[in-house]
C-alpha cells in the first residue's frame, strides 16, 4: 500500500461544475495535508492546507479531512478551463518534518 | 511574500561536468528542501536543512552534494551525473522544520548529456 494515494485520472469536467479530487493516506500519525496545483513543466503551488475534521473553505476550493476514515478531498466549485493541472496531495506524518506526496490528479476542465 | 527563487532555470550538463544549482529565500524561513521530479511523477524529497544543518538525506548519491552557505541560501553541487539524472530539481522552504507548509521554487531543470 503507497504512503499516499491518488487516483491519476485524468479527471474530466465541463466548465462550471465542482469537480472533486480525493486522497487517502495509510499513516494515522500523519497530522497536516496539503494540497499543491502543478501545471505542466512548473512547479507545485499550495492551494489549500487542512490540519483538523472538518471542511475548509477558500474561494472557489473546500478542503476536507476525515482522520478516522484516513481521507482528504479538494472540492473545486465553479470550475475554470485554467484550474485544468495536476493536483498533488502531500502529508506530513508527524515528526519526519518533510512532505510524502502522492502521485497526483490529473484535472481536464472542458470549455 | 513567498517566494523562492532558483538558478538557473535550464541547466544541460554533460556527465562530466561539475555545476550547481542554487536556491534562495528571503522570508526567513529556517528549513529547505531539494527535491527531484521525473515526468509525470511526484517530487522526491532529497535533502532537508533545518536551521542550516542537514537533518535528512534521503540515500541520495554523493554525485549530489547539498550546501547550506547560510540560512537564505541552499546550493546543490553536481558532478559525475548519469543521464538519469535529468529531472525537475525542486527548491522549497518552510518557516521552520516543525512548520509543515513548503513554498516551492520555480526548479531548474535539468539535462544530463
Amino acid at each position: 500500500q503507497k504512503e499516499v494515494e491518488q487516483n491519476s485520472g485524468p479527471l474530466s469536467v465541463p466548465e462550471g461544475a465542482i469537480a472533486s479530487l480525493n486522497c487517502t493516506y495509510s499513516d494515522r500519525g500523519s497530522q497536516s495535508f496539503f494540497w499543491y496545483r502543478q501545471y505542466s513543466g512548473k512547479s507545485p503551488e499550495l492551494i489549500m492546507s487542512i490540519y483538523s475534521n472538518g471542511d475548509k473553505e477558500d474561494g472557489r476550493f473546500t478542503a476536507q479531512l476525515n482522520k478516522a476514515s484516513q481521507y482528504v478531498s479538494l472540492l473545486i466549485r465553479d470550475s475554470q478551463p485554467s484550474d485544468s493541472a495536476t493536483y498533488l496531495c502531500a502529508v506530513n506524518k508527524g515528526g519526519r518534518r518533510a512532505l510524502t506526496f502522492g502521485s497526483g490528479t490529473r484535472l481536464q476542465v472542458q470549455p | 511574500d513567498t517566494e523562492v527563487t532558483q538558478t538557473p532555470k535550464h541547466l544541460v550538463m554533460g556527465m562530466t561536468n561539475k555545476k550547481s544549482l542554487k536556491c534562495e529565500q528571503h522570508m526567513g524561513h529556517r528549513a529547505m528542501y531539494w527535491y527531484k521530479q521525473k515526468a509525470k511523477k511526484p517530487p522526491e524529497l532529497m535533502f532537508v536543512y533545518s536551521y542550516e544543518k542537514l537533518s535528512i538525506n534521503e540515500s541520495v548519491p554523493s554525485r549530489f552534494s547539498p550546501e547550506c552557505p547560510n540560512s537564505s541560501l541552499l546550493n546543490l553541487h553536481l558532478h559525475a551525473l548519469q543521464p538519469e539524472d535529468s529531472a525537475l530539481y525542486l527548491c522549497a522552504s518552510s518557516q521552520d522544520p516543525g512548520a509543515n507548509t513548503q513554498y516551492f521554487g520555480p526548479g531548474t531543470r535539468l539535462t544530463v548529456l
